[in-house]
């Protein structure tokens, strides 16, 4: 159980275009889901906190309103990078909890790659 | 919290022998910490975790060791296998989220 899915698994766009990371609790409701990017041979880093039904939480230095979320049911969290740049690229791993505080699963990753 | 660092530190090891991970944390509060695998393109998976009234705690082939004196924590994983090849990170975790570590590349030569 606890399985936490993501589409695409990579997406190439060009630069200036928008593009939806999607993120799916598949066996579970999810009332907190997380967005982490990671650049090559570096650690995750946290971009935002999303609750269910409510406004996400973006970390400092996120511009929230480049990287859209959107929590809108419990197993469907999605990440929209709009008027994606060169430097947006990035692997882009979602995380799900059934509630807030407890363990978190995560999703296998997006690459994105901005051409 | 963590700097992320911009190159990842490698251990090399040999098929069989104990491997050793090291991690430094910051927040002398964190109380939770949760040893992380990622292989090449794919999201982390749980391996072992440890609360802060503990330090040591043993799973399947690896253990995780706490010393809260210090800040430090140590994965190590005995008998490594090729398949154990990957990057590890060490996370601290708050209230709901993650704090995640520099991360370490094992790679394990046949």
């Amino acid at each position: 159980g606890a399985v936490v899915s993501q589409h695409p698994s990579w997406v190439i766009c060009k630069s200036g275009t928008s593009v939806k990371i999607e993120c799916r609790s598949l066996d579970f409701q999810a009332t907190t889901m997380f967005w982490y990017r990671q650049f090559p041979k570096q650690s995750l880093m946290l971009m935002a906190t999303s609750n269910e039904g409510s406004k996400a939480t973006y970390e400092q230095g996120v511009e929230k309103d480049k990287f859209l979320i959107n929590h809108a049911s419990l197993t469907l969290s999605t990440l929209t990078v709009t008027s994606a740049h060169p430097e947006d690229s990035s692997f882009y791993i979602c995380s799900a909890s059934k509630q807030v505080g407890t363990e978190a699963f995560f999703g296998q990753g997006t690459r994105l790659t901005v051409v | 919290g963590e700097s992320v660092g911009l190159h990842l530190p490698t251990l090399s090891v040999q098929e069989g022998d104990n491997s050793i991970i090291n991690c430094a944390y910051s927040n002398s509060a964190s109380d939770y910490f949760i040893w992380y695998k990622q292989e090449s393109g794919k999201g982390p998976q749980f391996i072992i975790d440890i609360r802060s009234n503990m330090d040591k705690r043993q799973g399947q082939r690896v253990t995780v060791l706490l010393n809260k004196t210090v800040k430090h924590l140590s994965l190590q994983i005995a008998a490594t296998q090729p398949g154990d090849s990957a990057v590890y990170f060490c996370a601290e975790k708050g209230y709901s989220t993650l704090t995640f570590g520099k991360g370490t590349m094992l790679l394990v030569s046949p």
